[in-house]
């Protein structure tokens, strides 16, 4: 079975600043994709960006992006030039095994104006 | 973009009652799933349903909690006898990969299920 491990319950960040949130797993697969949800109040899960375990290169999306290592378990998600709209709840998950999507606990990201 | 659609946004039930939370996953989607999210805590898995049935389930999809297709659109999550701890957030979502399961899941909106 995977585990998904958050560490970080709470981050703060100034607007216009940069922040990481940490993500770390385990599992004994080879083959895996990596997710990061941005759950804003709203509830809904939106998909932010994704990784697939094969790719060497880290993915990038406009002002969101991952350092992936694979041998350390680790996928930190960084986001560049913070906007207050980007204030939610952020999900590391782990898709791979047969039994859905394995997400963390998440951590809460407060934009400070 | 085509999205996922779930119905109702609120449900509040009487304890005992029974529920049923639907979902209309992205038309050319061939996996779909049912997660839960209580309140303050992290989203678990449910059930996944591909080709007409359960591939996989977890441990807190029990025989109080049945899915089906009923007309290849609907995706539907019944739960037969409400309890409190069954109020929760839950989602549904649909994947596009046949071969792999996981590869990218498209989230419902959520419905909100409130039993008292």
């Amino acid at each position: 079975a995977q585990t998904v491990t958050q560490s970080q319950p709470e981050m703060s960040v100034q607007e216009a600043e940069t922040v990481t949130l940490s993500c770390t797993y385990d599992t004994s697969e080879s083959d895996y994709y990596l997710f990061w949800y941005k759950q804003p109040p709203s509830r809904q899960m939106i998909l932010v960006i994704r990784q697939e375990a094969y790719k060497q290169q880290n993915a990038t999306e406009n002002r969101f992006s991952v350092n992936f290592q694979k041998a350390a378990k680790s996928f930190s998600l960084k986001i560049s030039d913070s906007q207050l709209g980007d204030a939610a709840m952020y999900f590391c998950a782990f898709g791979g095994g047969a039994d859905g999507l394995t997400f963390g606990k998440g951590t809460h990201l407060i934009i400070q104006p | 973009e085509p999205e996922v659609t779930q119905t109702p946004s609120h449900q509040v039930t009487q304890m005992g009652q029974e529920v049923i939370l639907r979902c209309v996953p992205i038309s050319n989607h061939l996996y779909f799933y049912w997660y839960r999210q209580i309140l303050g805590q992290k989203v678990e898995f449910l059930v996944s349903f591909y080709n007409n049935e359960i591939s996989e389930k977890s441990e807190i999809f029990d025989d109080q909690f049945s899915v089906e297709r009923p007309d290849g659109s609907n995706f539907t999550l019944k739960i037969r006898s409400t309890k409190l701890e069954d109020s929760a957030m839950y989602f549904c979502a649909s994947c596009p990969s046949a071969g792999r399961m996981n590869t990218e899941a498209f989230f419902g909106q959520g419905t909100r299920l409130t039993v008292v």
